[in-house]
């Protein structure tokens, strides 16, 4: 099947532009994860969705970031006001079932921001 | 604190070698779950393997195999007579057993084969 898409791949925005990023998920998937990868970085952990419920969102770095998933599907991040920092690759997991510890999260392409 | 430490940066070898990756982990928890993923220039992360504290077994697939090892901390990547197409990022990660169900990663090691 499908796996996780996201859109943009690419975005460019000017500094003080606000920016929307999607998410589908792997159909069925109940969890949805949001992750930020920093060039040269690992994948650092912005915020979890368990159906539409987002149940942790303390990775989120200002309260410029804004994440929802209002039918438990699909999931926008929103940023407003970006800043140069906010330039990174943005990328979606999903995992199937909401016993966390047994599920392994399948991740999207990513989209990559570039803040001028 | 969960921490994932993939000492490596980058690596370069010929095609046909051999090539271990090195992940090493700091967790409190006595459950808990490592993984390695791929990121090949596409971008996306591919899931490779998921490995649970519990389970010591090495695990070998086709030309990939894991070591992992409590004792030290450690679950190591090897791939054996590497291809071209193995180039990319390699993460290695961990996620504890409870309620803590975030991914924390290395920085991940770049791997180049050359033909």
């Amino acid at each position: 099947g499908a796996g996780v898409s996201q859109s943009p791949r690419y975005k460019v925005a000017k500094r003080g532009q606000d920016v929307a990023l999607r998410c589908d998920p792997i159909s069925g998937h109940v969890s949805l994860f949001w992750y930020q990868q920093a060039l040269g970085q690992g994948p650092e952990f912005l915020t979890y969705f368990q159906n539409e419920a987002q149940l942790d969102k303390s990775g989120l770095p200002s309260d410029r970031f804004f994440a929802e998933r209002p039918e438990g599907s699909v999931s926008t991040l929103k940023i407003q006001r970006t800043q140069q920092e906010d330039s990174a690759v943005y990328l979606c997991a999903s995992s199937l079932v909401r016993l966390f510890y047994t599920d392994t999260q399948y991740f999207g392409p990513g989209t990559r921001l570039t803040v001028l | 604190a969960q921490k994932v430490t993939q000492a490596q940066t980058e690596i370069s070898v010929v095609e046909k070698e051999d090539v271990t990756l090195d992940c090493v982990y700091e967790t409190r928890d006595t459950t808990y779950y490592l993984f390695w993923y791929k990121q090949p220039p596409s971008g996306e992360l591919v899931f490779l393997i998921r490995r649970n504290s519990f389970d010591e077994q090495n695990e070998i697939s086709g030309r990939y195999s894991w070591n992992f090892q409590k004792s030290t901390s450690s679950f190591n990547f090897t791939i054996t007579a590497s291809q071209v197409v193995d180039s990319a990022v390699y993460f290695c990660a961990l996620r504890d057993g409870g309620s803590n169900y975030k991914l924390t990663f290395g920085k991940g090691t770049l791997l180049t084969v050359n033909p």
